[in-house]
């Protein structure tokens, strides 16, 4: 299957900062990627989804003012929690789908945020 | 939104035994993906499905687009240790968005 890339694997910072998460295709052109939160023990619940060049679509819910994407290319995405809080704390996984007539969704191995 | 019907929630099995799980929906689905997540990683997917009734193997794994196509099934014959971990089914609607729907999952763990 694909290869989906997201740096840093895990990340802890002081609440009030902001932090960026990278999520890469490295084998193929992502048209469209999807940024998720998991909590423990739950399922995966989509923040938003991006396009290339395009303004990212947010989830009902989901603050597009602290949660930045930006998908500046067919090969990267990038998730930037802004002033973060420690209810901000969970993980968070990027997955990205190609432009080929199949709709697989590959996933990135997430990152663990930690907000003191 | 919607979340797809996947039962059993948790499964706790011999080495060695065959499991079964699956997902429900009130919906139709064009695209049923199965995904196994392990602790700590983000899902890495299995088995993709995309016809009523299609039936696709991937080593001891099958499973199965139902031909109502509102369910599927995956099968792990001959479990072993390294199938521990959380099992999840996704699809996309017909009609709607398309957005990947997620069933809840099925935790399973296995008795040495």
């Amino acid at each position: 299957g694909a290869v989906v890339s997201q740096h840093p694997s895990w990340v802890i910072c002081k609440s009030g900062t902001s932090v960026k998460i990278e999520c890469r295709s490295l084998d193929f052109q992502a048209t469209t990627m999807f940024w998720y939160r998991q909590f423990p023990k739950q399922s995966l619940m989509l923040m938003a989804t991006s396009n290339e060049g395009s303004k990212a679509t947010y989830e009902q819910g989901v603050e597009k003012d602290k949660f930045l994407i930006n998908h500046a290319s067919l090969t990267l995405s990038t998730l930037t929690v802004t002033s973060a809080h420690p209810e901000d704390s969970s993980f968070y996984i990027c997955s990205a789908r190609g432009a080929s007539g199949y709709n697989e969704q590959f996933f990135g191995p997430g990152t663990r945020l930690t907000v003191l | 939104g919607q979340q797809l019907n996947q039962s059993p929630q948790s499964m706790f099995i011999q080495e060695g035994e065959d499991v079964s799980m699956n997902c429900t929906s009130s919906s139709i689905f064009n695209t049923w993906l199965w995904y196994k997540q392990d602790p700590g990683e983000g899902p890495v997917l299995l088995i993709a499905l995309y016809k009523a009734g299609e039936l696709t193997s991937n080593g001891r794994l099958t499973a199965q687009f139902g031909i109502t196509r509102k369910d599927s099934f995956l099968n792990i014959s001959a479990s072993i240790p390294s199938d521990v971990g959380i099992y999840f089914c996704a699809g996309y609607q017909i009609q709607g968005a398309q957005k990947l729907v997620f069933g809840q999952g099925t935790r399973l763990t296995i008795n040495p």
